[in-house]
């Protein structure tokens, strides 16, 4: 079982509507969860970060976070073309020592 | 700076040699990361520095790889005798860590590195 698992997609939206991804993780005592977007050939860039249960809304986006389902999911409402991207999930846990684990990434097309 | 800054960024080199490359963190950033990124696949860890405490070397792929970091700053990442499979985007990140708090990472633009 992978420490982090992502459906890699792609997940494909019309524009304004909600994309919602998914991602489960291994490691019961994770504490810090996030998500990077990673547009094609460029870095990822941290756009959420979320450490307890529940929701985390920051704009357009909003995280969700079920640590007893090792469950993290992030929402965009109002997709644009320009969210089409690979968003990374990514767990930092005490399996994986101090470095964070990444999952393969999601695939996003907003459709205009 | 202002940024994580690597250089060069992009290395094309011959199999067989040796490459550098260069990785300079966020000022005050205490922990900081190598990846790398093969065409169409995810983030593969190498190493990570914390302050003053041994790095963790548990991602090099092989011997052929090392890490240092210099005055809890710079750090060097070089692969000896380099193969055709090293071809990959290498990718430095840094991060504020304090205790067990974690935070996320700034990556850097990244080193495209091909081995031809």
């Amino acid at each position: 079982q992978k420490e982090v698992e992502q459906n890699s997609g792609p997940l494909s939206v019309p524009e304004g509507a909600i994309a919602s991804l998914n991602c489960t993780y291994s490691d019961r005592v994770s504490q810090s969860f996030f998500w990077y977007r990673q547009y094609s050939g460029k870095s990822p860039e941290l756009i959420m970060s979320i450490y307890s249960n529940g929701d985390k809304e920051d704009g357009r986006f909003t995280a969700q976070l079920n640590k007893a389902s090792q469950y993290v999911s992030l929402l965009i409402r109002d997709s644009q073309p320009s969210d089409s991207a690979t968003y990374l999930c990514a767990v930092n846990g005490r399996s994986g020592g101090f470095k964070t684990i990444f999952g393969a990434g999601t695939r996003l097309f907003v459709k205009a | 700076g202002a940024g994580v800054s690597q250089s060069p960024s992009n290395k094309v080199t011959e199999k067989g040699k040796d490459v550098e490359l260069r990785c300079d963190p966020i000022s005050g950033h205490t922990a900081l990361y190598w990846y790398r990124q093969s065409l169409g696949q995810g983030l593969e860890f190498l190493i990570y520095f914390q302050g003053n405490s041994a790095p963790d070397k548990s991602g090099l792929p092989s011997d052929r790889f090392s890490a240092e970091r210099t005055g809890g700053s710079v750090s060097t990442l070089t692969i000896q005798r380099t193969q055709q499979e090293d071809s990959a985007v290498y990718l430095c990140a840094s991060s504020l860590e304090r205790g067990t708090d974690y935070y996320g990472y700034t990556f850097g633009s990244g080193t495209r590195l091909t081995v031809v």
